[in-house]
């Protein structure tokens, strides 16, 4: 069965104290890692979709990393606007299988 | 704004009601998928419909059942509600099926049973 487990489960920086959140993950065969951000009474948005190990993408201070068990989601210098539940979910390479997700990191950045 | 419609926002009901919950997809998305999503569990995948068709089944109550209609939007039905149905239920849509597709997700439905 595929699994996504996501660390920590919550996090709080100070603005500009950059960290990283990790998602672990067990399937056969991965067809794509994705990482979308949730902010509290809204739908998750997506972010990235990395599809092979050693894949990176960037977006503003969000940098994704991808590892053949495990992914990074780097936050560089974090606003209070980053403050969101970063969830990753997995696709896996065979068939009609939906994503599964992680049950996500929520992330405070204080001014 | 993804472009996913869901409605209503919030739903409270008693033990034992029904309801109906509704996603009007992106426009041009022929992919539906309902996802439910609770303080302890997650988001779990219920069930996916594509073009009218059911592709794919998850977690899914067999209180629980639903359809995509030919104008593609898509009816989540909720029946002999528990306390435990409580949750959020999220409609997400996509261009075509299949691995790796990305999922544009509406703001949910808050459904609360008393």
């Amino acid at each position: 069965e595929d699994q996504v487990t996501q660390s920590p489960e919550a996090l709080r920086l100070q603005e500009g104290e950059s960290s990283s959140l990790n998602c672990s993950y067990t399937v056969s065969g991965l067809r794509g890692l994705f990482w979308y951000r949730q902010d509290p009474g809204k739908g998750p948005e997506f972010l990235f979709t990395l599809y092979s190990a050693g894949e990176e993408k960037e977006k503003e201070r969000l940098k994704a990393t991808l590892t053949k068990k495990e992914s990074f989601l780097h936050i560089t210098a974090p606003k209070p606007e980053d403050s969101a539940t970063y969830l990753c979910a997995v696709s896996r390479n065979s068939g009609n299988t939906p994503l599964v997700f992680g049950k996500g990191t929520r992330l405070s950045v204080i001014a | 704004d993804s472009g996913v419609t869901q409605t209503p926002k919030h739903l409270i009901t008693a033990t034992g009601q029904r309801v109906t919950l509704r996603c009007s997809p992106r426009s041009g998305d022929l992919s539906v998928y309902w996802y439910q999503q609770s303080l302890d569990q997650g988001l779990q995948f219920l069930i996916h419909y594509y073009n009218g068709e059911e592709r794919a089944k998850g977690n899914i109550l067999e209180r629980f059942s639903a359809q995509q209609f030919p104008d593609l939007h898509s009816e989540l039905n909720l029946s002999s509600l528990e306390l435990g149905d409580s949750a959020l239920y999220f409609c997400a849509s996509s261009v075509r099926w299949g691995a790796g597709e990305k999922l544009f997700f509406g703001s949910g439905t808050q459904l609360s049973v008393l």
